[in-house]
């Protein structure tokens, strides 16, 4: 498949650790990058590069992938990391681009 | 840092023409690549193509037809046209940065998004 799928939604206890995945058969080729958007706001990259963090993003944020799954680890999950996550690669020709579906993420 | 801010219209009349524009400050549209990303109310995210830094465009398969992405590198901008538009075309479209390395790529900077209603 040329999708990438994600759990539509996942919750969390403040505090805990939470693995939000992305399957994908593109994802054996090509890294996944991940996003935060809150409502309203424009997505925020917080893991690019595999595991790779941009400048102000918390630590506690970290990525990893096995074959064709990419996944998004918050260690330590805060209130304010409530939000849809959203990963993106590219397709398997490696010209075009394309998001997963999202996970909406609570923290309980 | 690199900023982005999209611009035009909010309404646009079915099988009419959206028209929108990104200024680029802090950063050179000759350099990497520019993209146009859309959010329908409520749903995901779809990447709609893209002008690299030598003017070279790609286009998400589905909306090809009805896209183009130019850029006008005078005024350090770059624009989305999409004809023949439709109530699914109803989005907040967004601009970003993608930064292509090897096997990896991101958007790392992004507009603000802004709305466009298709409608009567």
């Amino acid at each position: 498949s040329s999708d990438l799928t994600q759990d539509p939604a996942v919750s969390v206890a403040l505090g805990q650790t939470v693995r939000i995945t992305c399957q994908g058969d593109s994802l054996r080729s090509y890294y996944a990058s991940w996003y935060q958007q809150k409502p309203g706001q424009a997505p925020l990259l917080v893991i690019y590069d595999k595991n790779s963090r941009p400048s102000g993003i918390p630590d506690r944020f970290s990525g990893s992938s096995s074959g064709n799954t990419a996944s998004l680890t918050i260690t330590g999950a805060q209130a304010e990391d409530e939000a849809d996550y959203y990963c993106n690669s590219r397709y398997n020709n490696g010209n075009h681009w394309l998001f997963g579906g999202g996970t909406k993420l609570t923290v309980l | 840092q690199v900023q982005l801010q999209e611009s035009g219209p909010g309404l646009v009349k079915p099988s009419e023409t959206l028209s929108l524009t990104c200024t680029v400050s802090g950063g050179s549209i000759t350099s990497d690549y520019w993209s146009w990303i859309r959010q329908p109310p409520g749903k995901g995210l779809e990447w709609i193509g893209y002008i690299s830094y030598s003017g070279r465009t790609n286009y998400h398969p589905s909306l090809k037809s009805r896209v183009t992405i130019s850029e006008d590198t005078s005024k350090n901008q770059f624009s989305l046209t999409l004809t023949s538009v439709t109530a699914a075309d109803t989005a907040v479209y967004f601009c970003a940065r993608l930064t292509i390395v090897g096997p990896t790529s991101d958007f790392d900077f992004w507009g603000q998004g802004t709305l466009v209603t298709v409608s009567s």
